[in-house]
């Protein structure tokens, strides 16, 4: 474990479900992330939180929801998912704005099948 | 906007010897920052190395090493005396600053054969 707690690890939904994704860190970071990771892509970022604030939102689909309660936990909502959102969902945490960044720390990931 | 190339989808080294994974990027800006990430089957993304821009010495993480040339905007991973746990997806990423998020590239993936 590196710090950062992704679950759960694995994840099968209908499309007409509602679920969420749990990120966890105890690191003293204050930026999270949430990245999408398709087969053959590169890794595309979905959102950030800085201070508990969003600060970007790359044109992620309404039926994808971040929630960032406290600077230690981030979620993702998931309600009618399609086929194609079927991917692995990372997590980040980084001490953004305070000196040289020193990169990020990710969690496992959680390995989503929308059926 | 900042991109990340990795040309290569797949190498292949054999056990204990020397291979070079290429990454090139594109930025107009003069100070930043690259890591090599690496990501074996269990998923988890980690830090191999890290390299500030302003720094003329190339980065060195044990076996791990950077050859950045910032005028060419090139930055390749060299993995020396390679090893059967070295074999994973190896990214490669660029950040402006801590204000702005990591731009990854579409990855090497490495094989390490015995």
């Amino acid at each position: 474990e590196t710090g950062v707690t992704q679950t759960p690890r694995h994840l099968v939904m209908g499309m007409t479900n509602k679920k969420s994704l749990k990120c966890e860190q105890h690191l003293g970071h204050n930026a999270m992330y949430w990245y999408k990771q398709s087969a053959k892509k590169p890794l595309e970022l979905m959102f950030v939180y800085s201070l508990e604030e969003r600060v970007e939102n790359n044109s992620v689909p309404s039926r994808f929801s971040p929630e960032c309660p406290n600077s230690s936990h981030l979620f993702l909502h998931l309600h009618t998912l399609q086929p194609e959102d079927s991917a692995l969902y990372l997590c980040a945490s980084s001490l953004a704005l305070l000196g040289p960044p020193y990169g990020y720390t990710f969690g496992s990931g959680t390995r989503l099948t929308v059926v | 906007a900042q991109t990340v190339t990795q040309s290569q989808p797949e190498m292949s080294v054999q056990e204990a010897e020397t291979v070079t994974l290429s990454c090139t990027y594109d930025t107009s800006e003069s100070d930043y920052y690259l890591f090599w990430y690496k990501q074996p089957p269990s998923r988890q993304m980690i830090l191999v190395i890290r390299q500030e821009a302003y720094k003329q010495q190339n980065a060195t993480e044990n076996r791990f090493s950077v050859n950045f040339q910032k005028a060419a905007k090139s930055f390749s991973l060299k993995i020396s005396d390679s090893q059967l746990g070295d074999a994973a997806m190896y990214f490669c990423a660029y950040l402006h600053s801590g204000n702005t998020p990591l731009v990854f590239g579409k990855g090497t993936r490495l094989s390490v054969i015995a």
